[in-house]
């Protein structure tokens, strides 16, 4: 079985600093990795992926990933926070192989302050 | 190229009504996978479609329940809804090939926002 924890609900950080999401996983197997954004009222959009390769993953709007197996971790990062950025962040995995099924964590929550 | 479609937005059903949300996949995708977020928690895979067959279930009960039609659109129907059935529903599609997934990614659309009263 696979899980993902992320800890604590909410992150809230000043406008310029950095972003740190955090992410650990278990997984019986070498997962697949993926960090999702959800604005209110949307869906969800992807930020990055990690699949197979380096195991620094950049994605859209300036965040990037590290894939740490023996930390079985995969934090979300960004250097300098932007109001826009304030959303719903989800950590998932995914086994590989044909089964595309995604677990997800519960998700935290970013908040920018001017 | 179309994204992931769902309707209706919003919908206000009471206990032990029928509902079905509807979903169109992306241009090209040939798969469909529906998601239960209930409020201040990840989406919890339910159930995904491929070739119209369901191909793998999350723990969800048999009151729920989903269809795949040839131009790969997707229903999900619960019947009996309960009280807890309240949440946003998220289709997804992809595309899979006779290796697996492609590109290794889901797309999704806006959700469905069921209340339950």
């Amino acid at each position: 079985a696979q899980s993902v924890t992320q800890l604590g609900s909410h992150v809230s950080v000043s406008e310029g600093a950095l972003v740190l999401l955090r992410c650990n996983y278990s997984s019986s197997v070498p997962p697949y990795l993926f960090w999702y954004v959800q604005y209110p009222n949307q869906g969800l959009q992807l930020l990055l992926k990690y699949t197979t390769g380096a195991t620094l993953v950049k994605g859209i709007n300036g965040f990037e990933a590290e894939f740490k197996k023996s930390e079985t971790s995969f934090h979300l990062t960004k250097p300098s926070a932007h109001m826009s950025d304030a959303a719903e962040y989800f950590c998932a995995v995914r086994r590989t192989g044909a089964n595309s099924k995604l677990t997800f964590g519960k998700g935290i929550t970013l908040s920018v302050r001017p | 190229e179309t994204g992931v479609t769902q309707s209706p937005t919003h919908l206000i059903k009471t206990r032990g009504q029928q509902v079905t949300l509807r979903c169109s996949s992306q241009s090209g995708h040939n798969t469909v996978s529906w998601y239960q977020q209930a409020l201040g928690q990840g989406p919890q895979f339910i159930f995904q479609y491929y070739r119209e067959e369901e191909n793998g279930r999350g723990n969800f009960p048999p009151r729920f329940s989903g269809l795949q039609f040839p131009n790969y659109s997707s229903e999900l129907n619960v019947n009996a809804l309960e009280l807890d059935d309240s949440a946003l529903y998220l289709c997804a599609s992809s595309l899979v090939g006779g290796g697996g997934l492609i590109n290794n990614e889901q797309f999704f659309g806006p959700g469905t926002r069921l209340t339950v009263l």
